[in-house]
């Protein structure tokens, strides 16, 4: 139980186009689900944090106009990369909270990532 | 500052060794504590949460102080398995966010 998926896996797209990376949680309600973007062999950095129908908090130094938020259910969660530039190029990694069953409350249950390349 | 700070290693050590790892934090206020695993081009996956009162899973201790602000993590009896990336991660002001260290890169050698 509690499986993220993320869609795609890897993406590669032209500078200045915009790309959307799915989030969900498939077998239970993910009341926050955060974002994170991973540079090779450096940790992940929380980007933002979002709660089912409201806005996304962003941490400080996060675009909020250029990584778009969108978690309109309970088990989706969407980020979007508008006018993508080849400093965007990362892994992103989204994870869901919820109350899972016999899980410690505020585990978080990470997707497996997507690979954005921007050429 | 850094909310969550970790030595990254890497620790190298042979199989059956004990070792610790430490991981400070910055915010008083920091209520939640985990350790995550996170194994080479994969996900990180939850290892333990880390309780007031410390707390044990069968070869790992998990462990918190207060006063220092700082949470560890110790592995007896190492096996290959075991050789990964070890991930602190503390909520923050809010308890809402939660905040990564950079990791430790552990390698058990036969």
């Amino acid at each position: 139980g509690a499986v993220v998926s993320q869609h795609p896996s890897r993406v590669i797209c032209k500078s200045g186009t915009s790309v959307k990376i799915e989030c969900r949680s498939l077998d239970f309600q993910a009341t926050t689900m955060f974002w994170y973007r991973q540079f090779p062999k450096k940790s992940l950095m929380l980007m933002a944090t979002s709660n089912e129908g409201s806005k996304a908090t962003y941490e400080q130094g996060v675009e909020k106009d250029k990584f778009l938020i969108n978690h309109a259910s309970l088990t989706l969660s969407t980020l979007t990369v508008t006018s993508a530039h080849p400093e965007d190029s990362s892994f992103y990694i989204c994870s869901a909270r919820g109350g899972v069953a016999g899980r410690p409350y505020n585990e978080q249950f990470f997707g497996p990532g997507t690979r954005l390349t921007v050429l | 500052r850094k909310e969550v700070e970790q030595d990254p290693g890497p620790f190298n050590v042979p199989e059956g060794a004990t070792v610790a790892f430490n991981c400070t934090y910055s915010n008083s206020a920091s209520q939640s504590f985990f350790w995550y695993r996170q194994d080479c081009r994969k996900e990180p996956k939850l290892l333990m949460s880390v309780y007031s009162s410390g707390n044990e899973d069968g070869r790992f201790t998990a462990q918190l102080n207060r006063a220092s602000q700082y949470i560890s993590l110790l592995i007896r009896d190492s096996k290959l398995s075991d050789s990964a990336t070890y991930l602190c991660v503390v909520n923050g002001f809010t308890g809402n966010q939660f905040y990564f260290g950079t990791g430790t890169s552990l390698t058990v050698i036969p």
